[in-house]
């Protein structure tokens, strides 16, 4: 049971350049999230999801966009990298009830250059 | 707006003995809280959750958590800590349609010999 599964696992850009990255998940979940995860500063949402075809900002969404075209797949993309994109993103969904957990990837480290 | 305060940002306990990691919240209506734990390189896992009920609740690895209401806190605790649970730990409240959780700034755990 691959549970969410985030690709790339590790990247390194060049200021400017873009990139997207992948988020699947096979447990037929209604909601899904992208964070990012900076030391100190705990998980900061950036896009989430209530359903396929559905996209919100979160807390921190300039410089990335979202689509979700399929129900399991969520794609956050950063058209033109910056440094301060340099992060931990990771990716989670839940079944789409609040009081259910949520289940998160192992994370993408970012770096821009 | 909801928050989430994690007071401590490392603590070192020595192995064997008990741990409270604490937590405070910032929300208007009956929270939802969580408590993750973060090991290096991977995902967030849940430990526990509280919605309603009993105010003590028991969680995965030994560790509980209790909800005041009149303090606004819910902190984890765990009676004897093992080696393996040096991680990062991170509280959650959630709430919204959406699921959205706004995470505290995580504390990290170490663990001597």
């Amino acid at each position: 049971n691959a549970g969410v599964t985030q690709t790339p696992k590790f990247r390194v850009l060049k200021t400017g350049q873009s990139m997207t990255l992948l988020c699947a998940q096979d447990m037929n979940h209604e909601y899904m999230y992208w964070y990012r995860q900076d030391p100190g500063m705990g998980l900061r949402l950036i896009h989430y999801s209530v359903g396929e075809g559905t996209t919100a900002k979160g807390e921190v969404p300039d410089g990335y966009n979202v689509s979700r075209l399929k129900k399991q797949n969520f794609l956050l993309g950063l058209e033109s990298a910056a440094p301060s994109q340099t992060s931990v993103y990771f990716c989670a969904s839940r079944q789409g009830f609040l009081n259910t957990e949520a289940f998160f990837g192992q994370g993408t480290r970012l770096t821009v250059v | 707006a909801q928050s989430v305060t994690q007071p401590d940002i490392h603590i070192t306990v020595s192995e064997g003995a008990s741990l409270e990691l604490r937590c405070n919240y910032s929300y208007g209506a009956t929270p939802y809280l969580f408590w993750y734990v973060q090991s290096p390189g991977q995902g967030l896992q849940l430990l526990l959750k509280y919605f309603s009920g009993d105010t003590l609740v028991q969680g995965i690895k030994g560790f509980e958590a209790e909800f005041k209401r009149s303090q606004s806190s819910f902190n984890l605790r765990k009676p004897s800590v093992h080696w393996s649970d040096a991680a990062e730990y991170f509280c959650a409240v959630g709430a919204g349609n959406a699921g959205k959780s706004t995470f505290g700034d995580g504390t990290t755990l170490t663990v001597k010999p």
